[in-house]
């Protein structure tokens, strides 16, 4: 069956420390893996995805197959970083379900 | 960059009336759509696919005499709330994919629709 998981609902950091939001995924098939962002009173728009292997606002997220994670990092925390994110891995052969998000405070 | 327009961005209507959501690809042809519902602090769930020229693909649980999909042109998706019932107030939420349905492609979403249901 198809499941995304983010394990936690809440992550709240100081300022300039790392962040990681974890995301594990079971799914069919090969998926492409995408995060997506929600800022206060914005709408749901794209992040990054894995395959343009691109930095987004100082964010990465490698793709671990072996574990079927798809990890978000960021090294230094900012507080335009609170949102709520994400992820989201899908393919053809699959529904594009999205996982439960996690809310990411910054506290300054 | 690609732009989705859903309006109206809230509605509050009285039980028993239907509403009518739009989902308008702007500056793209979307052959698919998607429509979520989102409950407060909760993420979004899927409740159909819609694709141009043919009939949308429900998810389990949705009532599709309920939730009218119309996928009329490649750039308009209509969500129809008929009859609509106080436990249908929920923010929805319209998103696109642009040209053939290319899972590599990132989806763009509307700014949803607050609905209230007197």
């Amino acid at each position: 069956a198809q499941r995304v998981t983010q394990p936690e609902k809440l992550l709240s950091v100081f300022k300039g420390a790392p962040v990681e939001l974890k995301c594990n995924y079971s799914y069919s098939g090969s998926p492409e893996l995408f995060w997506y962002v929600q800022y206060s009173r914005q709408r749901l728009q794209l992040l990054l995805r894995h395959i343009s292997r691109e930095s987004i606002k100082g964010f990465t997220a490698d793709l671990n197959k072996g574990e079927t994670s798809f990890h978000l990092k960021k090294p230094f925390a900012q507080e335009e970083d609170s949102a709520m994110y994400y992820c989201v891995p899908y393919s053809s052969a699959s529904k594009i379900i999205f996982g439960s998000g996690t809310r990411l405070s910054i506290r300054p | 960059g690609a732009v989705v327009s859903q309006h109206p961005s809230w509605v509050i209507c009285k039980s028993g009336t239907s509403v009518k959501i739009e989902c308008r690809s702007l500056d793209f042809q979307a052959t698919t759509m998607f429509w979520y519902r989102q409950f407060p602090k909760q993420s979004l769930m899927l409740m159909a696919t819609s694709n141009e020229g043919s009939k949308a693909t429900y998810e389990q649980g949705v009532e599709k005499d309920k939730f009218l999909i119309n996928h009329a042109s490649l750039t308009l998706s209509t969500l129809t709330v008929t009859s609509a019932h106080p436990e249908d107030s929920s923010f929805y939420i319209c998103s696109a994919m642009p040209g053939a349905q290319s899972y590599n492609s990132p989806l763009h979403f509307g700014n949803g629709t607050r609905l209230t249901v007197t």
